[in-house]
């Protein structure tokens, strides 16, 4: 079975524009979260999404957004970027999203912010 | 608050050493406990997990149980090898704040041969 799969894999933006980050969860997996790793901040959960509705929301400005489609691929957007927001930003799935359950990581999305 | 705090690095050891990495928890709720490793330029990998308490993970060598009396889930390994050098992150998921991950800081292990 493949894996969480995240497009692209890098990224070079500069101050004020945005970006748009995807996610392909594992077959058959209905939650996708997403987390920002820097290292003053250390892991920090962003969203998550369930059925196309967010159902978890993380300490972050209304910049970052994120959307789930039917087939539960999932993207995450950052509107007027700051040079903060520069990050590895990982995407991870699991079954149903129930706290017992695995969440399985994709390779993340380093993105640079110039 | 929710929280985990995992002993800081860098860890630096020799290969066939033994390896502890220390990780306790403040949870409102009883939680699930994972650990995390992350490998240079990727993403984070299970090690191991534990559901309930006096669960024992293991997985590659490496093991943790679930101690709730004293808030921990310690990471052990026997003997390392070089390619154990990584990046090791201890989690948790509270069922009352939904599916997210809390993680510690993150441990650096450098193993030399």
């Amino acid at each position: 079975k493949a894996g969480v799969t995240q497009t692209p894999r890098y990224l070079i933006k500069t101050r004020g524009q945005q970006v748009t980050l995807s996610c392909s969860p594992i077959s058959g997996h209905r939650s996708v979260s997403w987390y920002q790793q820097t290292p003053g901040q250390g892991l920090q959960f962003l969203f998550e999404y369930f059925s196309e509705t967010q159902r978890n929301k993380g300490n972050f400005p209304g910049r970052f957004s994120g959307r789930q489609f039917s087939n539960s691929r999932s993207e995450m957007n950052v509107s007027t970027l700051e040079l903060g927001d520069s990050a590895l930003y990982l995407c991870a799935s699991s079954m149903n999203g129930e706290y017992q359950e695995t969440q399985y990581f994709g390779p993340g999305t380093r993105l640079l912010v110039l | 608050g929710d929280s985990v705090t995992q002993m800081e690095g860098p860890v630096t050891l020799s290969e066939e050493a033994f390896l502890t990495i220390n990780c306790t928890y403040t949870a409102t709720g009883y939680p699930s406990l994972f650990w995390y490793v992350q490998y240079p330029g990727e993403g984070l990998q299970l090690l191991l997990k534990a559901t309930k308490a006096d669960d024992k993970g293991s997985n590659k060598g490496f093991e943790a149980t679930y101690r709730k009396e004293t808030t921990s889930f310690h990471l052990e390994k026997g003997s390392v090898q070089v390619s154990d050098s990584a990046v090791y992150f201890c989690a948790h998921l509270i069922k009352a704040a939904g599916n997210k991950l809390t993680f510690g800081g993150g441990t650096r292990v450098l193993v030399k041969p």
